[in-house]
């Protein structure tokens, strides 16, 4: 994880409240993934840049996600209007894209 | 698309005992098979993990193997360790899509 750092650590929320996840990757890579962590669904890839720019983001489960890599040091992952089944933990990554992903240590979401 | 099985979701041996973690995979066309390790409030970390072209492959006290046949992937850490206690995540994919497995806890007990 030393090449990620992700905010907040720990959010909660209440329902309808707008939550933006926060992803710095320290080390050059040119990929970004954001995973999404649950007891029910195990590790899901939500979406993933290259370059800062969006290249699969089939595993966004609603128009309520979006996410954003403005530039190669910095990545946003929002969900409006959020709602309980949100509540994961979500994890920002990089990598080359053929190898070993850097997992940042999360974002704990409780929306309640 | 990719689906991954992995056994068994618990695993619990003695200190010094051997462990393996089995995956299974449906995809024939995946082709790279990591090995995560995920500790306590930390993200995954790769471990080890081998390409379609090699068999078997050995770092230390872990060790992977593949049967592409059979499209099913073993983990195995002898002379486990407390420190080996962790949740463990096998994937399958090719590229950048990786498809995991549910984890596996073990413990390993001192």
């Amino acid at each position: 994880d030393a090449g990620v750092i992700q905010s907040p650590r720990h959010e909660v929320t209440e329902m309808g409240q707008e939550v933006t996840l926060r992803c710095k990757p320290i080390s050059g890579h040119d990929y970004l993934f954001w995973y999404r962590q649950t007891m029910m669904r195990g590790l899901e890839l939500l979406i993933y840049f290259n370059n800062n720019v969006p290249i699969d983001d089939s595993g966004m489960p609603e128009d309520r996600f979006s996410a954003k890599m403005p530039n190669a040091s910095f990545s946003t992952l929002k969900i409006q209007p959020s709602e309980p089944r949100d509540s994961a933990v979500y994890f920002c990554a990089i990598g080359q894209g053929t190898g070993e992903l850097f997992f940042g240590e999360g974002s704990r979401l409780t929306v309640l | 698309g990719e689906n991954v099985e992995q056994h068994p979701s618990t695993l619990s041996v003695q200190e010094g005992d051997s462990a393996v973690i089995k995956c299974t995979y449906s995809d024939s066309a995946s082709n790279y098979f990591p090995w995560y390790k995920q500790e306590l409030g930390k993200g995954p970390q790769l471990i080890i993990d081998i390409r379609s072209n090699v068999g078997e492959k050995k770092d230390q006290r872990i060790a992977v193997t593949l049967n592409k046949t059979a499209k099913h992937f073993s983990l195995h850490i002898t002379e486990t360790q407390p420190e080996d206690s962790a949740v463990y995540f096998c994937a399958a994919g090719q590229g950048n899509k990786l498809v995991f497995g549910a984890g596996t806890i073990l413990r390993v007990k001192s």
